[in-house]
């Protein structure tokens, strides 16, 4: 299936600083979407973004597809320890499943 | 009623017994998903049905069974697990089975293989 890598691994920020993650695949994706799992938790789906140059908000995320279909970012403002999880990319595989991406633990010191 | 249920939330099993793990949704979705996943990686599909048909087996070793009763549920049956399969075991299900279909997933069932 189609790789997505993401990066960084890991992130520790203190409260109320932004928090960015990104994610990029070799091949041209049809859809991204972006699952944010709690310590000790489940993925629980976030968004997913179809259309190049697609930007989407939620509150204080904003979620960005490449124009080229290639990559996308998750960006939180100003970070609360509400943010604490591990977030993850998932492009297509093959046709029935997610490829999903190593994730990016996000870390949130008061 | 967007909730995907797993029974048992926690199992410990010997390398010889027989175990299975549930999972139920009642969301109308056809697409069934069980997934593995290690401490600190992402989810690693196992198997994927599709309208109650296996779909996909990620080439997963065979002491691993699936099973589809129906649209509802779908099990997985456990026997000679290796300790290195310990692991949260995700289900999830969408409306149907194609990649563009959002996936919900179930709390999970924490193995831990002795």
């Amino acid at each position: 299936g189609q790789q997505v890598m993401q990066i960084p691994q890991y992130q520790h920020v203190q409260e109320g600083e932004d928090f960015t993650t990104y994610c990029n695949s070799s091949t041209t994706l049809s859809n991204i979407q972006w699952y944010k799992q709690r310590p000790g938790g489940h993925p629980v789906f976030l968004i997913q973004l179809v259309k190049s140059g697609e930007v989407k908000k939620q509150k204080r995320l904003t979620f960005q597809f490449g124009e080229a279909k290639k990559n996308s970012s998750l960006h939180i403002t100003a970070t609360q320890t509400t943010d604490v999880g591990t977030y993850f990319c998932a492009g297509p595989s093959s046709g029935y499943a997610l490829n999903f991406g190593k994730g990016t633990s996000l870390l949130v010191t008061p | 009623d967007t909730e995907v249920t797993q029974t048992p939330k926690h199992l410990v099993m010997g390398m010889t017994n027989k175990k299975s793990l549930k999972c139920e949704q009642h969301m109308g979705h056809r697409a069934m998903y069980w997934y593995k996943q290690k401490a600190k990686k992402p989810p690693e599909l196992m198997f994927v049905y599709s309208y109650e048909k296996l779909s996909i087996n990620e080439s997963v070793p065979s002491r691993f069974s699936p099973e589809c009763p129906n649209s509802s549920l779908l099990n997985l049956h456990l026997h000679a697990l290796q300790p290195e399969d310990s692991a949260l075991y995700l289900c999830a299900s969408s409306r149907v089975g194609t990649a563009q279909e959002t996936q919900y997933f179930g709390p999970g069932t924490r193995l831990l293989v002795l």
